[in-house]
């Protein structure tokens, strides 16, 4: 079964660092782009950053300079270092895989989640 | 980015209902469009992408169209599963593919 199960979110304090796991079964992470998205309490989604299959890797401006993401081909895990943790990053935190073709791109698996909360 | 307006926000129907939901590009996206289903505590699922094209497993009463600017999901002869939010997502901004603010569907 194609699937991924995200994890290591929790409780943080402001400043902090967290990093996110997102282990893939069924597909290689490395055959295909893989991305970060997330959902802050009550709002809407939000694409936070890509890795592609050629390693380069891109960001939302929210969180440039702040968030690095990685993939371990060999453990087939995607992950989300989030460092200098602010509190509007607190969000439901989905790893999505990207689905491509000549004209269209989507993100055609998704996980379930880890909540990432930032407070004193 | 490219931001991008769903319309309604919020929807009240009843099961065997059928259902349309807006969504409108600042500029246009041409067929790069995509409609996303999502429950609480649940992953989102991929609906439709490239504006009519059905993913695998969804049934047949979702249909999308639309290009350019201005894009659709209908949903025929709504099922109790069916009640959730719907996003829709462009992918032509690469790589930050946008999101509308959701639509949720209600039962009445």
């Amino acid at each position: 079964e194609v699937q991924v199960v995200e994890s290591g979110g929790g409780l943080i304090q402001p400043g902090g660092s967290l990093r996110l796991s997102c282990a893939a079964s069924g597909f290689t992470v490395s055959s295909t782009y893989m991305n970060w998205v997330r959902q802050a309490p009550g709002k809407g989604l939000e694409w936070v950053s890509v890795t592609h299959v050629d390693g380069r890797t891109d960001f939302a401006d929210s969180v440039k300079g702040r968030f690095i993401i990685s993939r371990d081909n060999s453990r087939n895990t995607l992950y989300l270092q989030m460092n200098s943790l602010r509190v509007v990053d607190t969000a439901v935190y989905y790893c999505a895989r990207g689905y491509t073709g000549s004209n269209f791109d989507a993100f055609d698996v998704w996980g379930q989640g880890t909540m990432v909360t930032v407070s004193s | 980015d490219i931001p991008m307006t769903q319309s309604p926000s919020s929807l009240s129907a009843s099961v065997g209902d059928r259902v349309t939901i807006t969504c409108r590009a600042s500029q246009s996206v041409y067929s790069y469009l995509n409609w996303y289903q999502h429950k609480p505590g649940k992953a989102p699922k991929l609906l439709i992408y490239g504006a009519s094209s059905l993913q695998s497993g969804v049934p047949l009463r979702f249909s999308g169209s639309g290009s350019g600017t201005e894009f659709t999901l209908t949903i025929e002869s709504l099922q109790p599963e069916d009640f959730a939010t719907y996003y829709c997502q462009e992918s032509y901004s690469h790589p930050d593919y946008t999101f509308g603010q959701g639509t949720k569907l209600e039962i009445k």
